[in-house]
């Protein structure tokens, strides 16, 4: 994994209750992703960031708020968790410009069961 | 709606075979086009990438083949192997847009 940790790695929280997940690089890339995983859906992006405090809304943003403060940390918040959130979630990095390839590096995941 | 639509959605292949997963897309404006390899409990790698310039892109044992015309892409693995079991994801962007449009997803098990 290119210096991309995730946490907590796994988490079960009840229903209602508030839940922050961090993704934390080491490389110095502008731009995180979180994604969602789950079975039949592929990856569906959340939210992602193009710079510090620069966010913007994936395909399945309701529920779920973000912020970057710095560069290397990227938080991913379930204002209210639902049992629909229970998922495996991924952080991703990305850089660009001429000698960076397209390719997005992933985290290792955090799984989230809300019961 | 779809953008990148992948089949199968699972693949069984014996070792030594070939397995083929298939994704077509819409988007004639879609310029870079990556396959991703996810092995069970880890995050999905880069595997290979082709741009439309081209028709074909060999790694080792794994080829992209691109139809511009057809709008589909490929993913090809020769010999496969035990090893090779795991989820295969294609995707695809345009130009300088950060995000991936991503297929669902084939999970490919491959018989010892």
């Amino acid at each position: 994994d290119a210096g991309i940790t995730q946490s907590p790695r796994h988490k079960v929280t009840e229903t209602g209750t508030p839940v922050t997940l961090r993704c934390h690089q080491t490389e110095n890339h502008r731009y995180m992703y979180w994604y969602r995983q789950d079975p039949g859906h592929g990856l569906r992006l959340i939210h992602y960031s193009y710079g510090v405090k620069d966010t913007d809304k994936g395909e399945v943003s309701d529920g779920y708020s973000v912020s970057r403060s710095k560069t290397e940390d990227f938080l991913l918040t379930l204002e209210s968790a639902t049992s629909s959130q229970t998922s495996v979630y991924f952080c991703a990095i990305s850089e660009s410009g001429r000698g960076y390839p397209h390719e997005q590096y992933f985290g290792p995941g955090t799984r989230l069961t809300v019961t | 709606q779809q953008q990148v639509k992948q089949s199968p959605q699972s693949l069984i292949v014996q070792k030594g075979g070939i397995s083929i997963i298939n994704c077509a897309y819409e988007n004639t404006a879609f310029d870079y086009f990556p396959w991703y390899q996810q092995f069970p409990g880890k995050g999905p790698a880069l595997l290979i990438a082709i741009r439309p310039d081209v028709s074909e892109k060999k790694e080792g044992r794994f080829t992209i083949s691109f139809n511009k015309s057809a709008k589909q892409f490929s993913l090809h693995i020769m010999d496969s192997q035990p090893g090779d079991s795991a989820t295969y994801f294609c995707a695809a962007k345009v130009g300088n847009n950060r995000k991936l449009i991503w297929g669902l997803g084939t999970s490919l098990a491959v018989n010892p």
